[in-house]
């Protein structure tokens, strides 16, 4: 793969907080995105950093540290609907303006 | 905003046959296609780059005779399993940018075809 971890499943209680992280290769880096997938279906465009700070969209902001090869997805006041697969998506640019790659993916599930 | 629509969103078919899939952006043109496949409670791997008007380029281990695709025109690319088996079983999913093409433009996904070979 391209080098891009995540971690693989995080459990979280209704109403609280949680962070996702995502750590890439940094070499050649171009741009990431953060993207939720419910089961069964595509993914959806939830954020996209390319410069370092903080992008804020709602209850869902998304950080981005270039130095580090690092960036977080951090959800607030936490809904059962919030369950779902997050996904940490890089482009760089020896593979292309186009191409985004995909890590694994964090399985979130919020209980009551 | 963009929509990117997929056909069929599932399909079943036998061991040997071929599926074809299309992929339709319906608001924009596109002269670059994705098409990705998912297995169960795995990511997306990008399977072939689809390119208007030229040939696809394929990613490392996707072999291409098997999983033909087709970018007629601006607005439509199609993949076609040839031959399929079991273990091409899975759920494949096509994306698109809009022309701009600005590199902070997300990717636009098609719903996804549910693709079981028996």
């Amino acid at each position: 793969g391209q080098n891009i971890d995540q971690p693989t499943e995080m459990t979280a209680t209704e109403g609280a907080i949680v962070q996702i992280n995502c750590t890439y290769q940094t070499s050649g880096f171009n741009g990431l995105f953060w993207y939720q997938q419910h089961a069964g279906e595509a993914p959806t465009f939830l954020s996209y950093n390319v410069l370092d700070g903080l992008e804020e969209k709602g209850r869902f902001s998304s950080f981005l540290s270039r130095s580090k090869g690092y960036s977080y997805l951090l959800l607030k006041e936490l809904q059962m609907k919030d369950s779902a697969s997050y996904l940490c998506a890089v482009i760089w640019r020896q593979t292309g303006a186009n191409n985004l790659f995909f890590g694994t993916g964090t399985r979130l599930t919020v209980i009551p | 905003g963009a929509v990117v629509s997929q056909h069929p969103s599932w399909v079943i078919c036998k061991s040997g046959t071929s599926v074809k899939i299309e992929c339709r952006s319906l608001d924009f043109q596109a002269t670059t296609m994705f098409w990705y496949r998912q297995f169960p409670k795995q990511s997306l791997m990008l399977m072939a780059t689809s390119n208007e008007g030229s040939k696809a380029t394929y990613e490392q281990g996707v072999e291409k005779d098997k999983f033909l695709i087709n970018h007629a025109s601006l607005t439509l690319s199609t993949l076609t399993v040839t031959s399929a088996h079991p273990e091409d079983s899975s759920f494949y999913i096509c994306s698109a940018r809009d022309l701009s093409g600005q590199l902070s433009s997300p990717l636009h996904f098609g719903n996804g075809t549910r693709l079981t070979v028996t």
